[in-house]
């Protein structure tokens, strides 16, 4: 079974930068969630989706960050621009109408 | 406002004695409880789940327990093996969507 994908795995960019994180959920998936671990706040949730439609956009830090689900097998999430403190692993992740939540690898992004 | 806690940063148990993770939290709506395992340079895995409505929860070598009264909840490895060494976090939901609140995630290591 494919989990859920995410590209890219690593990401390299300058300050001010437009960085685009991409992920495909596990196929019949209904929820798609962001998340985001860093060192000091651990995982939070930035935004999620039901049936295409975000839900809570409430942990987006700011206007910078935004998210996009075209279609019920694509996401992405979007910086721009990108600033140093936005360095961090950033997880895609997906549920089928339950709680039980399931990740991507992550994308590790790293602003200079 | 930390509504999922895990007090210990790390612990460290010998190789097939017990390991016990400790969660607390504070939103008596939360009524579903995961744990998830985490190694390096991957997403987070789920590994167990327990329903408000029972105190535990068992499956092979973990054990969930469940104190709803005391807002809290453990992990029980048995036996520890040095490959459990990983990130545990513990993730709170309530029924009313699907949206995870995580702990901040305590660091096992499982000497051999």
């Amino acid at each position: 079974d494919a989990g859920v994908i995410q590209s890219p795995r690593h990401e390299v960019t300058e300050m001010g930068q437009e960085v685009t994180l991409r992920c495909k959920p596990i196929s019949g998936h209904d929820y798609l969630f962001w998340y985001r671990q860093t060192m000091m706040r651990g995982l939070e949730l930035l935004i999620y989706f039901n049936n295409n439609v975000p839900i809570d956009d409430s942990g987006m830090p700011e206007d910078r960050f935004s998210a996009k689900m075209p279609n019920a097998s694509f996401s992405t999430l979007k910086i721009q621009p990108s600033e140093p403190r936005d360095s961090a692993v950033y997880f895609c992740a997906s549920s089928l109408s339950g709680n039980t939540i399931y990740f991507g690898e992550g994308s590790w992004l790293t602003v200079v | 406002d930390q509504q999922v806690k895990q007090n210990s940063p790390s612990l460290s148990v010998q190789e097939g004695r017990i390991s016990i993770l400790n969660c607390d939290y504070t939103n008596s709506m939360f009524d579903y409880f995961l744990w998830y395992k985490k190694y390096p340079a991957e997403g987070p895995t789920f590994l167990i789940s327990i329903s408000s409505i029972k105190d535990k929860n068992e499956d092979g070598r973990f054990t969930v327990f469940l104190n709803k009264s005391a807002k809290h909840l453990s992990l029980h490895i048995v036996p520890s093996q040095p490959g459990d060494s990983a990130v545990y976090f513990c993730a709170a939901a309530e029924t009313s969507g699907s949206r995870l609140t995580f702990g901040e995630g305590t660091q096992l290591t499982v000497n051999p």
